[in-house]
């Protein structure tokens, strides 16, 4: 089946401990992004990658960081997490050709940082 | 960089009543336009895309959109809608090219259908 794939889905931290929330997809994808869904404010991009090795930052990059070091793989590290960081994340990805844009979105992750 | 607004944060309907919901982007450069749905507790599904040629799309579960550019809007409607239907429907722009992925989204309109 054609997924995304996130974990964990569910995280309770503690503010400045180190955590990375992992996604995969299977659709050879090129594109792959990371959002943060917040109420009232739908969901903003946190970063973005167009293929291995080429990232950019999307429109709330502070705190975080990304990596694609593989085309399947991308994931999201808050290397000292902070309460305004609490949110609902999701992973996504997309094809290259105009007939396979539109982000496929995994299941979402819901972090909880105290 | 693109912005999205969508203009009514809560739509109530009766079912089997038609819905729209409206949705207006910043620029009047090209763009590719998209609807997403989210169901509770779920993730984002795509429900259609604007990329290029008819202005009138239609996508899964009944619904259409119109691209309007002279007025840079992307209207979603459906002329009969299910209690099925309730649920969080996001607007989406991006810029057409390579940089496409800089997906913008708007903060969403909740439907709540009702017998």
């Amino acid at each position: 089946e054609a997924q995304v794939t996130q974990n964990p889905r569910y995280l309770i931290t503690v503010t400045g401990k180190k955590l990375t929330v992992t996604c995969s997809q299977n659709m050879n994808h090129e594109y792959m992004s990371w959002y943060r869904q917040d109420p009232g404010l739908g969901l903003r991009q946190i970063y973005y990658s167009m293929n291995v090795e080429v990232t950019d930052k999307g429109d709330v990059p502070e705190g975080y960081k990304v990596s694609r070091k593989e085309k399947r793989n991308f994931p999201l590290i808050l290397e000292s997490p902070s309460p305004n960081q609490t949110s609902l994340y999701f992973c996504a990805s997309s094809g290259h050709s105009s007939a396979d844009y539109g982000y496929t979105f995994g299941s979402g992750t819901r972090l909880t940082v105290v | 960089a693109q912005s999205v607004t969508q203009l009514d944060s809560q739509v109530p309907v009766f079912e089997e009543a038609p819905v729209e919901l409206r949705c207006n982007y910043s620029s009047s450069v090209s763009v590719y336009l998209f609807w997403y749905v989210q169901y509770p507790n779920q993730g984002l599904q795509l429900l259609l895309k604007y990329l290029s040629g008819s202005t009138l799309v239609k996508g899964i579960n009944g619904f259409e959109a119109e691209f309007n550019k002279s007025q840079t809007s992307f209207h979603l409607r459906k002329p009969s809608v299910h209690i099925s239907d309730t649920a969080e429907y996001f607007c989406a722009v991006s810029d057409r090219g390579d940089s496409w992925g800089k997906l913008q989204f708007g903060a969403g309109t909740q439907v709540v259908v009702t017998p």
